[in-house]
């Protein structure tokens, strides 16, 4: 089955400040990409998706990359705000969904 | 819109008791999962419906059951509870089958097997 791996474990910045989160994956089918935002005490909320016939995609301040021949993906997150502060999860998708496990980020102000 | 709507919030349960926790859902989707979510690990299926009536096992089902009656509920039984079961428990659902489409969550219901 997929397996997706997800660095750092935690991540701390400064306002204003960019962050980057990158996430491999095992299964080459895997055709879905999605990311997901959980704040402290509530279920996860998808942020920003991408498929696997786009290498990019953007929605204000956050983007995401993809690259299928390495199979790894990865998050920016740019001008961060302290709202920006809680956990996110990548996932990887072909017949069912795998997370990976997740990364902590501290905005700091 | 409630979206997903789990119960209990929070329980506390005795190793060998039963234990049901509810998942509603009010967007009428077909697929819905039930999901574990522990330090490290991330979140990982347990349990998955693609429509009512059927179900499927995810990547941790050992020690899980779960029915699907009809479109919008969707409980996960735990029918002996094992410390090691003590965990956050997400219910999602999506209109897309295969994990291919958003995802919705609830807000969890943290259960504690002692």
């Amino acid at each position: 089955g997929e397996n997706v791996e997800q660095h750092p474990s935690t991540l701390s910045v400064q306002e204003g400040d960019s962050a980057v989160i990158k996430c491999t994956y095992s299964d080459s089918a895997s055709n879905y990409f999605p990311w997901y935002k959980q704040e402290l005490g509530k279920g996860p909320q998808l942020i920003i998706d991408i498929r696997s016939n786009v290498g990019e995609k953007k929605d204000q301040r956050i983007a995401v990359t993809l690259n299928k021949t390495a199979k790894h993906f990865s998050l920016h997150i740019t001008e961060t705000q302290p709202e920006d502060s809680a956990v996110y999860f990548c996932a990887a998708s072909y017949n069912d969904m795998r997370f990976g496990a997740g990364t902590r980020l501290t905005v700091k102000p | 819109i409630a979206g997903i709507t789990q119960a209990p919030t929070s329980q506390i349960l005795a190793a060998g008791r039963r234990m049901t926790l509810r998942c509603t859902q009010d967007m009428r989707h077909n697929a819905m999962y039930w999901y574990r979510q522990d330090l490290g690990l991330g979140l990982r299926l347990i349990h998955y419906s693609n429509t009512a009536g059927t179900t499927g096992k995810g990547e941790v089902p050992d020690g899980y059951s779960v029915s699907r009656a009809n479109t919008d509920d969707f409980p996960l039984t735990l029918a002996s509870a094992v410390p090691s079961q003590t965990s956050v428990y997400f219910c999602a659902s999506s209109d897309g089958l295969g994990g291919t489409g958003e995802l919705f969550f609830g807000e969890g219901s943290r259960l504690t097997v002692l």
